[in-house]
């Protein structure tokens, strides 16, 4: 099964900016994540998103980060007003019929 | 939540030799997944495998979910075989549950 494609793969950014990471499934499915990872650390799980709504979160899935699918179609992860701790890759990932498969990535690096 | 670990946390292998990476969790599991991450950073699912084996090329992999753990064989290594692999797993209580990855095993193949 064909993976999910997130934009952009780098984006670089200035401290107190608001950056929005998007991940474009190839074909209509409806259970998303976001995880993220930072440089030389393990993989995070950030927030789920099934059917248009958050299903489950973390405890780093603070008041700074929204999702949404604003077209039915791409599916986003907005960080509003970014932080340097925020440097890290951003993955999307889908649900299969049993696994998830991850996208490429965004890495975020805040300035 | 569940505690995912990864042993051994490095592995420096000659081209050639084999190696054995190995996955402990802490709870019952219906989805587990070993990865890949390329140099460039992406996820690549390598195998889904909550319990049984499963081989794929030089790779195969058992998971012994009674007992709680997997590992993942790599055979005949080679330098593209370089990278970190991470073992994720998802609780039995999680239907569609968020992936919670190990730190990880980084490996590296020498020519």
């Amino acid at each position: 099964e064909p993976e999910v494609t997130q934009t952009p793969s780098h984006q670089v950014t200035q401290m107190g900016q608001e950056v929005i990471l998007r991940c474009v499934p190839i074909s209509n499915h409806l259970y998303f994540y976001w995880y993220r990872q930072i440089l030389g650390q393990k993989v995070e799980f950030l927030v789920s998103f099934y059917n248009n709504e958050i299903s489950e979160k973390s405890e780093i899935f603070d008041d700074q980060f929204s999702v949404e699918r604003p077209d039915g179609s791409n599916f986003t992860l907005k960080i509003r007003s970014t932080k340097l701790e925020d440097s890290a890759m951003y993955f999307c990932a889908r649900a299969g019929v049993y696994e998830q498969y991850f996208g490429p990535g965004t890495r975020l690096t805040v300035t | 939540g569940i505690q995912v670990e990864q042993s051994p946390p490095d592995l420096i292998l000659q081209e050639g030799a084999n190696s054995t990476l190995r996955c402990n969790f802490s709870d019952s599991v219906n989805n587990l997944q070993w990865f890949h991450q390329n140099p460039w950073g992406q996820l690549i699912n390598l195998f889904y495998i909550p319990s049984g084996t499963k081989q794929n090329g030089r790779l195969s992999a058992t998971t012994v979910a009674t007992e709680r753990y997997s590992l993942l064989y790599i055979s005949s290594s080679q330098t593209t075989d370089s990278g970190v692999y991470f073992c994720a797993v998802a609780p039995s209580t999680d239907s569609w549950g968020k992936l919670q990855f190990g730190a990880g095993t980084q490996v590296v193949v020498t020519p």
